[in-house]
């Protein structure tokens, strides 16, 4: 059974400051992985997806690496802000389909 | 164009009560997920449709829980006799194919079981 743990659970840092997230999986045999967002009593939304055949994706001040061999992924955001402060939720997609998620890293981006 | 709606967005329910939530996927959107999220954690997956058909409904804690998909579009998750256990946020997914690309997922409806 796959599981998806995420470290450190809680994050908090200065504005301007890149910082980076940790997700780690138990089975290599994957499809995607994919890190999603999520503010306080809203749902999800989706920040990048890396096909098992990437190795990285990047979107504005956010890039997401993906090991496979090593069962990692990380996500890096240069010159956080305030507005980046969420949960951070990695997500690995097998091929049974569903997402098998990690419990998160809340971020707290200090002005 | 319109994301994944739920709804209601919040439900209070008394232990034993029955309850329907609704999902309205992205229209064209062939897949449809149901997951569970406790406070603190991830979500984790209970059921999936293809189209009308359900596929997988290995995570449905019980047989309290009953998903449908009639028509291949709207999807109702019910759950029969709710226990304190399952107050949690029920969240619906949506993808355009057979579930291999992005997810993209609803607000969530709160349910709260006293």
């Amino acid at each position: 059974k796959q599981e998806v743990t995420q470290i450190p659970a809680a994050l908090s840092v200065p504005e301007g400051e890149n910082l980076v997230l940790n997700c780690s999986f138990t089975d290599s045999a994957i499809y995607n992985l994919q890190w999603f967002r999520q503010d306080p009593g809203k749902g999800l939304t989706s920040l990048l997806l890396i096909q098992s055949s990437q190795r990285e994706q990047t979107s504005g001040r956010l890039n997401a690496s993906l090991d496979k061999s090593s069962g990692r992924s990380t996500l890096y955001i240069a010159a956080s802000q305030p507005g980046d402060s969420a949960t951070y939720l990695c997500a690995v997609g097998g091929s049974a389909r569903q997402l098998t998620f990690g419990s998160g890293t809340q971020l707290t981006v200090l002005p | 164009g319109a994301g994944v709606s739920q709804s209601p967005r919040y439900k209070v329910a008394k232990r034993g009560q029955d309850v329907a939530l609704r999902c309205d996927p992205i229209s064209g959107h062939v897949s449809l997920f149901w997951y569970q999220q406790a406070l603190g954690q991830g979500p984790e997956f209970l059921t999936y449709f293809q189209n009308e058909a359900q596929l997988d409904k290995s995570g449905l804690p019980s047989d309290r829980f009953f998903a449908e998909r009639p028509e291949g579009s709207v999807s109702t998750l019910k759950i029969q006799r709710t226990q304190q256990e399952d107050s949690a946020v029920y969240l619906c997914a949506s993808s355009l194919e057979a579930g291999i690309e992005t997810q993209y997922f609803g607000p969530g409806t709160r349910l709260l079981v006293l």
